[in-house]
């Protein structure tokens, strides 16, 4: 059984560059969540994706966009990024419904930089 | 919306000797209390949760109480080891499941020998 992956592991940009960040879900998995966590702080909800379909968004602004696809794995978009989006970026994935999930197992994350 | 808060940033204890971290949320439909362990440069991992039906729950050297009058709820480590040592993690959810949670700052547990 293979866990939840995500790439790429580290990347670096500039301000106004867009940013797209993948996650694999654990096997059977079918839900996936994204947080944002800037150092030394704890994970921010970003949004969570059941069946292909944005189910429940935290206070982020429209330049974060995602998207869920058949196989359950899902990307992260940032528009126009800002240098307060540099931080560790975890994907999430567990066994849910639309209106509740099991365990979250997360990723090792992404960390980005903005310059 | 939510709001949760965790102290203390930092403890430092000797091993064997307990360890109490302390959280506090706003929001009274908030139902669900999981607890992660995120070691130096790897993965938040699940150690204990509670649900607002349950005042305390224990897991051999670990246990979870919740104040739902007061909101408020805490992590205890007995006997601590030096593979303790990470950032502790609260968090929060109105779901009754780890769905859209709301984490606390962390705090950063050093077992010393």
């Amino acid at each position: 059984e293979t866990g939840v992956t995500q790439s790429p592991t580290h990347l670096i940009k500039t301000r106004g560059q867009q940013v797209t960040l993948r996650c694999s879900s654990q096997s059977g998995h079918n839900t996936v969540s994204w947080y944002q966590q800037a150092l030394g702080q704890g994970p921010q909800f970003i949004f969570q994706y059941y069946r292909e379909e944005e189910n429940g968004r935290g206070n982020f602004p429209p330049r974060f966009s995602g998207l869920q696809f058949p196989n359950y794995s899902s990307e992260l978009n940032v528009n126009a990024l800002e240098l307060d989006d540099s931080a560790l970026y975890l994907c999430a994935s567990s066994i849910g419904s639309r209106s509740n999930t099991g365990e979250l197992f997360f990723g090792e994350g992404s960390r980005l930089t903005v310059l | 919306g939510e709001n949760v808060e965790q102290h203390p940033s930092t403890l430092s204890v000797q091993e064997g000797d307990s360890a109490v971290i302390k959280c506090t949320y706003s929001d009274s439909a908030s139902n669900y209390f999981p607890w992660y362990k995120q070691e130096l440069g790897k993965r938040p991992q699940l150690i204990i949760d509670i649900r607002s039906n349950v005042g305390e729950k224990k897991d051999q050297r670990i246990a979870v109480t919740l104040n739902k009058t007061a909101k408020h709820f805490s992590l205890h480590i007995t006997e601590t080891q030096p593979e303790d040592s990470a950032v502790y993690f609260c968090a929060a959810s109105y779901t009754g499941t780890a769905s859209k949670l709301t984490f606390g700052t962390g705090t950063r547990l050093q077992v010393t020998l």
